[in-house]
């Protein structure tokens, strides 16, 4: 099983601070990448997709570079809210489009 | 529209006793597929589904069984547990090959 891989943290911030998470993937025939998070092991919940040019979505932008097989997730002005586990997630061709996960990182927001 | 649903939430089995952990989506997506996970571990792929009638395994499918008779359902059949099976365990779908999956809330058990 190819593997995605995560830096676990924790990453403990103070309100208000720009935090970056970065996830590299083995699997060179991965097509499509997110940013899920989870919040004390309830369900995963899509935050964003990533594509090749760059999102943005208000405070969070994610990038894909797929020649080097690495996605990085930019939180600004981190919000207590913020605090959750954000899970890297490719998906590959194979075992039906299976999702593969990251063991994720821990953040926690402080005031 | 419920999107994935789970049941039950939570469940305590003895060492030996089957169980069926109950998966259904009104989203008509052809994939679906059962995940569990560990403390302190990314989810693991149990088994997965392309469509009705059709089911393979996943990562780590020794002690569990599925079927998928219609789009719509996905149960994971656990026999003779195990309390290696202790875990969460999160059913998802996804339309495509290539868009997001949407997750059950969960089925959290202890095998004792």
């Amino acid at each position: 099983r190819k593997e995605v891989e995560q830096d676990p943290g924790p990453f403990n911030v103070p309100e208000g601070a720009t935090v970056a998470f970065n996830c590299t993937y083995s699997n060179s025939a991965s097509q499509s990448f997110f940013w899920y998070r989870q919040d004390c092991r309830k369900e995963p919940k899509l935050l964003m997709s990533v594509y090749s040019s760059g999102n943005e979505d208000g405070r969070f932008t994610a990038q894909l570079n797929r020649a080097s097989q690495y996605i990085s997730l930019l939180i600004r002005d981190s919000k207590l809210s913020d605090s959750a586990t954000y899970l890297c997630v490719v998906r590959i061709p194979q075992d039906g489009y299976a999702l593969n996960f990251g063991k994720g990182t821990s953040l926690l927001v402080t005031p | 529209n419920a999107g994935v649903t789970q049941t039950p939430k939570f469940r305590i089995l003895k060492i030996g006793q089957s169980m069926t952990l109950q998966c259904a989506q009104d989203m008509n997506h052809n994939y679906m597929y059962w995940y569990r996970q560990d403390p302190g571990m990314g989810l693991k792929l149990i088994y997965y589904s392309v469509g009705a009638g059709i089911t393979d395994k996943g990562e780590v499918p020794n002690g569990y069984n599925v079927s998928r008779s219609t789009t719509e359902d996905f149960p994971l059949r656990l026999e003779l547990a195990a309390p290696s099976q202790t875990s969460v365990y999160f059913c998802a779908s996804t339309k495509d090959g290539n868009t997001e999956a949407f997750f059950g809330q969960g089925t959290r058990l202890t095998v004792v």
